[in-house]
């Protein structure tokens, strides 16, 4: 049972266009959803995050924004650069609860120069 | 700045063995936590720590064991190694709950 899913493996973005990473969850007890990017060889680094308070945030080229009643967020990165070519995670969590985090299995994405 | 160093970087080990994938934060974060990577499946959590004292089981414990005598190390053990256990470990760790985690590079572990 996927409760965080990334239903596309991969994605292909022109450089200086815009790039839409999507995430869907099905445990109404997320409250708080996190993006990480993975280059080859390294850990994921920590990219942007949002409360279920809000529906947006945004931190420069990068935006998450969240539909609570579609149980879906979503990461806008505006424009894409060659070296944003990665693997993104989403991952949730419940803040009432422990601390685990869910991730989902991932988006490769690739910014063509 | 160190922040989560993971050791051995790499290992081929031989069914059947124990091993201890070793896990240290310099950040003082109160959690920490060890998930593996594979390929279609993303990061599973394996074990988690609230706080030094005690941990929690994830979503994917059985075969592993893990500690947590103190704040800075959170060592992670396989009693006896199986095939399916091939994975990538990554090691995390967060100030608190609602915080963003902060991954090692991980340790690539092949069991023959």
């Amino acid at each position: 049972d996927q409760q965080v899913k990334q239903n596309s493996p991969s994605l292909s973005v022109q450089e200086g266009r815009i790039s839409i990473l999507n995430c869907d969850y099905t445990n109404s007890m997320f409250d708080y959803f996190l993006w990480y990017k993975k280059y080859p060889a390294e850990g994921p680094t920590f990219l942007i995050s949002i409360s279920s308070i809000k529906d947006k945030n945004e931190d420069g080229r990068f935006t998450v924004f969240l539909n609570k009643s579609a149980k879906h967020l979503s990461l806008h990165i505006v424009p894409s650069q060659p070296g944003d070519s990665a693997v993104y995670f989403c991952a949730a969590t419940g803040t009432s609860g422990t601390y685990k985090y869910i991730f989902g299995t991932g988006t490769r994405l690739k910014v063509l120069a | 700045t160190a922040g989560i160093t993971q050791a051995p970087t790499s290992q081929i080990l031989a069914a059947g063995r124990s091993m201890t994938l070793r896990c240290t934060q310099d950040m003082r974060h109160n959690a920490m936590y060890w998930y593996r990577q594979d390929l279609g499946l993303g990061l599973r959590l394996i074990h988690y720590s609230n706080t030094a004292g005690t941990t929690g089981k994830g979503e994917v414990p059985d075969g592993y064991s893990v500690s947590r005598a103190n704040t800075d190390d959170f060592p992670l053990t396989l009693a006896s190694a199986v095939p399916s256990q091939t994975s990538v470990y990554f090691c995390a760790s967060s100030a608190n709950r609602n915080q963003p985690q902060h991954f090692g590079d991980g340790t690539r572990l092949s069991i023959l």
